[in-house]
């Protein structure tokens, strides 16, 4: 699986959009991107995930570049309650279900 | 629709003691997946279980640690004897194979490991 690269840490106003970039330049043709988070003593929560189009869900959004080679996840209104470690993962789909390999990840904090 | 529950949330031990944690994964799901966080690092992967069967085993330290599924249902993590090192979170996991529609994994709350 490829390798990605993020900020060690991040802070974001309350109600502002977060955008968390997320570098993956050696993402190879079949592999997704995966975003997951872990809030404080609370297991990791999957947040979102793509190919190559933009995604938009309940929780957050997930912008890829045109060439694949970067990521952004974008929480629009971000609340107190988004201050979490967030992992950007980049996994081969076409080998069934697997294992997730978690980097440092971006701490992100939330100022009131 | 209930969770992915662990037990116990918390446990300590004493070095050279035996401990076994439980995974009741999320019904259904065929895959199970067992990961640990030990202090100041990375969260790691141990194993996954697709039903019954030890999918990847690749993740386990040594042979101190001992997975199993029985039935294909809840999963158990032995450690036996536990070291000091074993201290850390243990993760469980589980999910549905939907092809490439996606496999988001499923996190229990943890429990907390610490040898003494």
């Amino acid at each position: 699986d490829a390798k990605t690269t993020q900020p060690t840490s991040m802070d974001c106003a309350e109600g502002r959009a977060a955008n968390l970039p997320c570098n993956h330049s050696t993402i190879s043709g079949n592999e997704y991107v995966y975003w997951y988070r872990q809030i404080h003593s609370q297991g990791p929560q999957y947040i979102i995930h793509g190919l190559k189009n933009n995604e938009t869900n309940e929780m957050a959004s997930l912008i890829i570049t045109e060439d694949r080679k970067s990521s952004t996840l974008i929480l629009p209104h971000a609340t107190l309650r988004d201050t979490a470690v967030y992992y950007c993962i980049v996994i081969a789909r076409n080998q069934g279900a697997q294992k997730l390999v978690f980097g440092q990840g971006t701490r992100l904090t939330i100022n009131p | 629709e209930a969770g992915v529950t662990q037990f116990p949330s918390h446990s300590v031990i004493e070095k050279g003691q035996t401990v076994t944690l439980r995974c009741d994964p999320i019904s259904g799901h065929d895959n199970l997946y067992w990961y640990r966080r030990v202090m100041g690092k990375e969260i790691k992967f141990l194993l996954h279980f697709v039903k019954e069967s030890k999918q990847d085993e690749s993740g386990m330290p040594n042979n101190r640690f001992l997975a199993e599924r029985t039935g294909g249902t809840y999963s158990t993590l032995k450690v036996q004897p536990a070291e000091l090192e074993d201290s850390g979170v243990y993760f469980c996991a589980s999910s549905q194979e939907r092809g490439l529609f996606g496999t988001e994994q499923f996190f229990g709350p943890g429990t907390r490991l610490t040898v003494l």
